[in-house]
């Protein structure tokens, strides 16, 4: 069972429209929400991070969390072509009884900003 | 802040022999520091989960006799590959987190491996 989804892509989107990307997770007790950008090749950046319900926004970048539908998003304003990269959900989802966390990533959406 | 250096970022080795990459967190204490690899196109899985000064917990499939997790400070982390072979060449990325549950982990550079 998987415990973060993402829609793989490719998204493509023209460069200076928005880009949404989103996520959901399983229903295990969640605090924290990131997202992460990943270049070809390179580590994963953390872009956005966001504990509580509703926006948070940040330049371009805006996180949305909506933890009654355990989803969370990520838009991304006046998109790019630097922007093109895959973007990595993360969830510290809770082990029940152990009091341990652990981020868990889903597995990515490779977005394409054309320009 | 929360820096975190990864090294060698590149290595090529022969089959059979073992390989050490190393992980630092350079401004931080880093209870917790987590392997993982990425092959190409794929997306992170998580290797194991190191917490300073116990043994790591490794992730189901993961040979923990193959990769020998190390993390004796609370800036170091190592990760050897010993005898590695061909299918282990991979993109070895770290990453480590501060005791509280919400900081954001902060990645290494990452070491590409090729084993030939």
């Amino acid at each position: 069972q998987k415990e973060v989804e993402q829609n793989s892509g490719p998204l493509s989107v023209p460069e200076g429209a928005i880009a949404s990307l989103n996520c959901t997770y399983s229903d295990r007790v969640s605090q924290s929400f990131f997202w992460y950008r990943q270049y070809s090749g390179k580590s994963p950046e953390l872009i956005m991070s966001i504990y509580s319900n509703g926006d948070k926004e940040d330049g371009r970048f805006t996180a949305q969390l909506n933890k009654a539908s355990q989803y969370v998003s990520l838009l991304i304003r006046d998109s790019q072509p630097s922007d093109s990269a895959t973007y990595l959900c993360a969830v510290n989802l809770e082990f029940p009884g152990a009091g341990s966390y652990q981020l868990t990533f889903g597995k990515g959406t490779k977005l394409s900003v054309i320009p | 802040g929360a820096v975190v250096s990864q090294h060698p970022s590149r290595v090529i080795c022969k089959s059979g022999t073992s390989v050490k990459i190393e992980c630092r967190s350079l401004d931080f204490q880093a209870t917790t520091m987590f392997w993982y690899r990425q092959f190409p196109k794929q997306s992170l899985m998580l290797m194991a989960t190191s917490n300073e000064g116990s043994k790591a917990t490794y992730e189901q499939g993961v040979e923990k006799d193959k990769f020998l997790i190390n993390h004796a400070s609370l800036t170091l982390s190592t990760l050897t590959v010993t005898s590695a072979h061909p299918e282990d060449s991979s993109f070895y990325i770290c990453s480590a987190g501060r005791q509280s549950t919400n900081y954001g982990y902060t990645f290494g550079s990452g070491t590409r491996l090729t084993v030939v």
